[in-house]
């Protein structure tokens, strides 16, 4: 069974600052997807970005970048220029590609402070 | 146009009761899926349908039963609810993008 890892339940940064998120998984699969999601306060879930493991090159989505690692099984995430609407709990997500489920992280809850 | 939706937002309900919570989506995908969102944030699959099939069906009391009248719902009944359901439920659904589409999310207290 596939396992997701994030070993950094709170985190803060000052806006406009550089914060890196930590995510590892375990899973003997090689080809999968996975992806980080956010949680405002609002609740609703947002997928902030993805990445195919058959990929080498590391996705972008904006502001939102991840180093992802297939050795070390490592997918953080970078969050630039932080701003006060990236407060919020984010979940790193594993999806193999022989069933579709979702399997979560513990979560980070982010803090960005003015 | 809401994506997901999902009804009620909030249910508050004394312990033994049947409840049901609604999931509709208007993305057209095949896939739909019911998370639980437990106090400490964790989200863990309960169930999903693929075409009205049942195609996953995680350890869950057989107190909680799904129902897919078509591909576009997909609801969640519980019986007999139990101070332990309490907890906020997803409704999410997905096609060949991979990417799963949540809703907003059902708080379910139980008294």
């Amino acid at each position: 069974a596939q396992t997701v890892t994030q070993s950094q339940p709170e985190m803060s940064v000052q806006e406009a600052e550089t914060v890196t998120l930590s995510c590892t998984y375990d899973t003997s699969e090689n080809n999968y997807y996975l992806f980080w999601y956010k949680q405002p306060p609002s609740r609703q879930m947002i997928l902030v970005i993805r990445q195919e493991a058959y990929k080498q090159q590391n996705a972008t989505e904006n502001r939102f970048s991840v180093n992802f690692q297939k050795a070390a099984k490592s997918f953080s995430l970078k969050i630039s220029d932080s701003q006060l609407g990236d407060t919020a709990m984010y979940f790193c997500a594993f999806r193999g590609t022989s069933g579709s489920r979702l399997t979560f992280g513990e979560g980070t809850q982010l803090t960005v402070n003015p | 146009d809401t994506a997901v939706s999902q009804t009620p937002k909030y249910l508050v309900t004394q312990m033994g009761n049947d409840k049901s919570i609604k999931c509709e989506q208007n993305l057209g995908h095949d896939t739909m899926y019911w998370y639980k969102q437990d106090s400490k944030k964790f989200l863990k699959i309960m169930f999903s349908y693929n075409n009205k099939e049942l195609i996953i069906n995680e350890t869950v009391p057989n107190r909680f039963s799904p129902k897919s009248p078509d591909k576009a719902h997909l609801n969640l009944h519980i019986n007999s609810l139990e101070l332990g359901d309490s907890a906020v439920y997803f409704c999410a659904s997905s096609q060949d993008t991979v990417e799963q589409y949540f809703g907003p999310g059902t708080r379910l207290t139980v008294t």
